[in-house]
């Protein structure tokens, strides 16, 4: 099956800074990558995903790049802020069949940006 | 908006009872999933279903089961609850369709998620 590396586990950055995450994976047909944040208490909520035909992706501060040689996709966010905090999950998809798409989910990073 | 509701938002039960954790999704989603959440261990696929009384295994799904008899509703069964079945419990809904919301992403909306602790 597929496996999901994520680092790292945690980040602390300053406000207005950058924040990477990056993610590897290990079935090499895996053709779609989203990315969720969780708030504390709160429910995982996608904030961008890419497929294996794209790159790179952008959605204003959020960036998400994939290199399908190397097996490894990187989290971009710029000028970040309080409201960034939360943890970040990566995840990797087979098309399992039927139409679904099966999620492995990396370990999560714990971001923290401190005013 | 798409909303998926979970039936208890916390639950506490003893070694071996019988659990049923449900889940309902009302944007007509073809797939449903139910992961547990544990700290450092990320989001663990246990079951997921592409259709009705279709299941398919995920990679956890020793000691737990499912029910999926109407498309809106999937149901984790825990025949006989153990201590190490203490998580946070979360299900999650997607289409098969680029075409229907949201639009053009597969992406997985998630319950509230449930806290069982097994004592």
């Amino acid at each position: 099956g597929e496996n999901v590396e994520q680092h790292p586990s945690t980040l602390s950055v300053q406000e207005g800074d950058s924040a990477v995450i990056k993610c590897t994976y290990s079935d090499s047909a895996s053709n779609y990558f989203p990315w969720y944040k969780q708030e504390l208490g709160k429910r995982p909520q996608l904030i961008i995903d890419i497929r294996s035909n794209v790159g790179e992706k952008k959605d204003q501060r959020i960036a998400v790049t994939l290199n399908k040689t190397a097996k490894h996709f990187s989290l971009h966010i710029t000028e970040t802020q309080p409201e960034d905090s939360a943890v970040y999950f990566c995840a990797a998809s087979l098309y399992s069949g039927a139409g679904s798409y099966q999620l492995t989910f990396g370990k999560g990073t714990k971001l923290s940006v401190i005013p | 908006d798409v909303k998926v509701t979970q039936s208890s938002r916390y639950l506490v039960k003893r070694t071996g009872e019988k659990v049923f954790l449900e889940c309902v999704q009302d944007m007509d989603h073809e797939n449903m999933f139910w992961y547990r959440q544990d700290p450092g261990l990320g989001l663990r696929l246990i079951y997921f279903s592409y259709d009705v009384k279709m299941k398919e295994k995920g990679d956890i799904p020793e000691g737990y089961s499912v029910s999926r008899e109407k498309k809106e509703r999937f149901s984790l069964i825990l025949e006989s609850a153990s201590t190490n079945q203490t998580s946070m419990y979360l299900c999650a809904s997607s289409s098969n369709y680029l075409d229907r919301p949201p639009l053009g992403s597969y992406e997985q909306y998630f319950g509230p998620g449930t806290r069982l602790t097994v004592t």
